[in-house]
């Protein structure tokens, strides 16, 4: 089954204390993002990669790394997690950049920070 | 920079009847792509319609159908029909092919009442 998996689904954590949250697809999708969901905001794309070792800035880089080591995979890091920082992320995948099309999207992560 | 906008933050319909979301961009792209997502309480994200701004005629998939109009930078989405599962938050999003970068709505919760 084609999908997109996020760990972990909820997380809480302490302000500080560096996390990772891992993204893997299963679909060989060249393009891969990250987006954090908050009230009133919609989805703001934090980093995005169009292929392996390929990455760049979205609109809220700011908190976060990210790495394409290899094509399935596309971890989200937060070395120094702020409460700022809690939300919901998602990652997503879709086949091209260059012809946009569907993207696959994960079930999602519940982060907060305290 | 590209801007999506979403009006209407939240609506409601009546079962079977039909609604309209709105949705207004701004770019100064000439090619592009625009995609509505649907997303129910359980935060899945799921495309509904997809729409490449070349392409005059406007996008449909069953009961959704898009009402694209490029020189006024508006991308509406008709829900026919509608049914107690449509009910959920609606995202409007932009894209331009061979850039990553990614630009969604505030969103808009739809109620179906039965």
């Amino acid at each position: 089954e084609a999908q997109v998996t996020q760990n972990p689904r909820y997380l809480i954590t302490v302000t500080g204390k560096k996390l990772t949250v891992t993204c893997s697809q299963n679909m060989n999708h060249e393009y891969m993002s990250w987006y954090r969901q908050d009230p009133g905001l919609g989805l703001r794309q934090i980093y995005y990669s169009m292929n392996v070792e390929v990455t760049d800035k979205g609109d809220v880089p700011e908190g976060y790394k990210v790495s394409r080591k290899e094509k399935r995979n596309f971890p989200l890091i937060l070395e120094s997690p702020s409460p700022n920082q809690t939300s919901l992320y998602f990652c997503a995948s879709s086949l091209s950049i260059g012809l946009p099309t569907e993207a696959f999207f994960g079930q999602g992560t519940r982060l907060t920070v305290v | 920079a590209q801007t999506v906008t979403q009006s209407q933050p939240e609506m409601s319909v009546q079962e079977a009847e039909t609604v309209t979301l709105s949705c207004t961009y701004d770019t100064s792209e000439n090619n592009y792509y625009l995609f509505w997502y649907k997303q129910p309480p359980s935060r899945q994200m799921i495309l509904v319609i997809r729409q490449e701004a070349y392409k005059q005629q406007n996008a449909t998939e069953n009961r959704f159908s898009v009402n694209f109009q490029k020189a006024a930078k508006s991308f509406s989405l008709k829900i026919s029909d509608s049914q107690l599962g449509d009910t959920a938050m609606y995202f409007c999003a932009f894209m331009k092919p061979n850039a990553g970068k990614s630009t969604f709505g505030d969103g808009t919760t739809l109620t179906v009442k039965p």
